[in-house]
């Protein structure tokens, strides 16, 4: 079973529009990590952030805020004033004891900004 | 920063052939990790290595082998490359295992087999 769901398969938007990237995830365990990684055309993913489940604090970086809430079980991810540069690649992915290594990836979302 | 470097960004082979991909890290990583990304399937763990010498199956280890004889080069073997292997493949690697560690990955390999 799918344990990280990105429903969206593509998202389309105009420069400067704020985009949401959805992300469903399902664990047994109480203590477990989330990440975001962009893929731009170059191919290399890029790290973008790590929360634990003990920290539902909702994070900002620049342009880019994340939404963790654990009673929907969803860790979303929004692009303020969508840019260009934004287009990629975006994946959501699950890390729970006692491999945390073993990264489950969802399917990502391709968000693709217009100029 | 940290570098992951991958052999090739793009190779084509036939159906049949023994094929190696390599991925290089130069920041001591202790771990190491090969997946392969599918349109609609995200990234999937084939192999991984805590250490020299040493790997654990991923998810979709079939039709794939590993080698790890020194720490900051480890490689992807597929022994007799299959249609089915056709993809993008992606080496990260990571300081050590364990809750707060992040991967770094490659700019990945894509692989057609003919």
């Amino acid at each position: 079973a799918q344990k990280v769901t990105q429903a969206q398969t593509e998202i389309s938007v105009v420069e400067k529009e704020d985009v949401t990237l959805d992300c469903v995830y399902e664990t047994r365990d109480t203590t477990y990590y989330l990440f975001w990684y962009k893929q731009p055309p170059s191919g290399e993913l890029v790290f973008l952030i790590r929360r634990n489940s003990f920290d539902e604090q909702n994070e900002i970086s620049g342009r880019y805020s994340w939404n963790f809430q654990k009673s929907t079980s969803s860790f979303n991810f929004t692009i303020t004033a969508s840019q260009v540069v934004d287009s990629a690649v975006y994946f959501c992915a699950l890390s729970e004891a006692p491999a945390w290594d073993k990264l489950s990836f969802g399917a990502g979302t391709t968000v693709t900004v217009r100029a | 920063d940290v570098k992951v470097t991958q052999s090739s960004r793009y190779l084509v082979k036939r159906t049949g052939e023994k094929v190696f991909l390599e991925c290089v890290q130069d920041m001591d990583h202790e771990n190491m990790f090969w997946y392969r990304q599918d349109p609609g399937l995200g990234l999937r763990l084939i192999y991984f290595s805590y250490d020299v010498k040493m790997k654990e199956k991923g998810d979709i280890p079939e039709g794939y082998s590993v080698s790890r004889e020194k720490k900051e080069r480890f490689s992807l073997i597929l022994e007799s490359a299959s249609t089915n292997q056709t993809s993008m493949y992606l080496c990260a690697s990571s300081l050590t295992g364990g809750q707060e560690e992040t991967q770094y990955f490659g700019p990945g390999t894509r692989l057609l087999v003919l």
